[in-house]
């Protein structure tokens, strides 16, 4: 079974960092891009960019290009996605999915979600 | 990039038919044939339900459909099931630069 596994929920101050991880399992990682998409409180879904797990290449919304970063650990079949400063506007729910095998923008597995709170 | 606009909320009772749309521009919807649309449950992760515009993935009953015209796409249930309550979203391909862009979501409530 193709699965996305994402880790626990966060709790944070502004100005710390995080990393939350999505973790593949039953398909070949690095064969397909990895999209990480924001869900804000009460909100609908906003596409951040996504990365490539075979050699890294990223591709970021400009709304999000400077803020987040896209890494892989291949050997761990994982993508994380990071920041360096948090912020209170960062609290939301964010999904990783992959790439469609017979579709080049579709994603059809995703992630159970991260849930990230930042208190300011 | 402006997201996508979908209507806040769709209605319909068991057995009726209802369409949701989904517009954008010639940059986005109008110029790919690279619509999806994800159905959400409070507190789960999106599921597709179609892609490339009217396709079907394995599973998906086939009371859903895709289709587009011009700079609007459209998704519609047909015979209406109380399981297919939920936030519906639709998405496209938008070019290199800003790659993809979501609509708001509509909320569909069987009545």
């Amino acid at each position: 079974e193709v699965q996305l596994v994402q880790s626990g929920a966060e709790v944070k101050k502004s100005g710390e960092s995080l990393r939350i991880s999505c973790k593949g399992s039953g398909y070949s990682f690095t064969n397909y891009w990895i999209t990480w998409v924001r869900q804000m409180p009460g909100k609908g879904l906003e596409w951040m960019g996504r990365i490539y797990p075979g050699d890294s290449e990223t591709n970021y919304s400009p709304s999000f290009q400077g803020h987040v970063t896209f890494s892989v650990d291949k050997s761990l079949s994982t993508a994380y996605l990071q920041w360096s400063s948090l912020k209170a506007s960062d609290t939301a729910m964010y999904f990783c999915a992959k790439r469609s095998a017979i579709s080049r923008y579709t994603l059809d597995v995703w992630g159970q979600g991260t849930t990230v709170t930042v208190s300011s | 990039q402006s997201a996508l606009t979908q209507p806040p909320s769709a209605s319909g009772s068991p057995g009726q038919s209802v369409t949701i749309s989904c517009t954008g521009t010639s940059s986005d919807i109008g110029g790919y044939n690279y619509v999806s649309w994800y159905q959400q449950h409070p507190g789960k992760a999106p599921k597709l339900m179609i892609y490339d515009v009217n396709k079907r993935p394995s599973g998906v009953p086939d009371r859903f459909s895709g289709s587009k015209s011009g700079n609007t796409a459209s998704l519609t249930v047909s015979g209406l099931q109380a399981e297919d309550e939920g936030d519906y979203y639709c998405t496209s391909y938008a070019g290199s630069n800003n790659f993809a862009v979501f609509g708001g979501g509509t909320k569909l409530t069987v009545l």
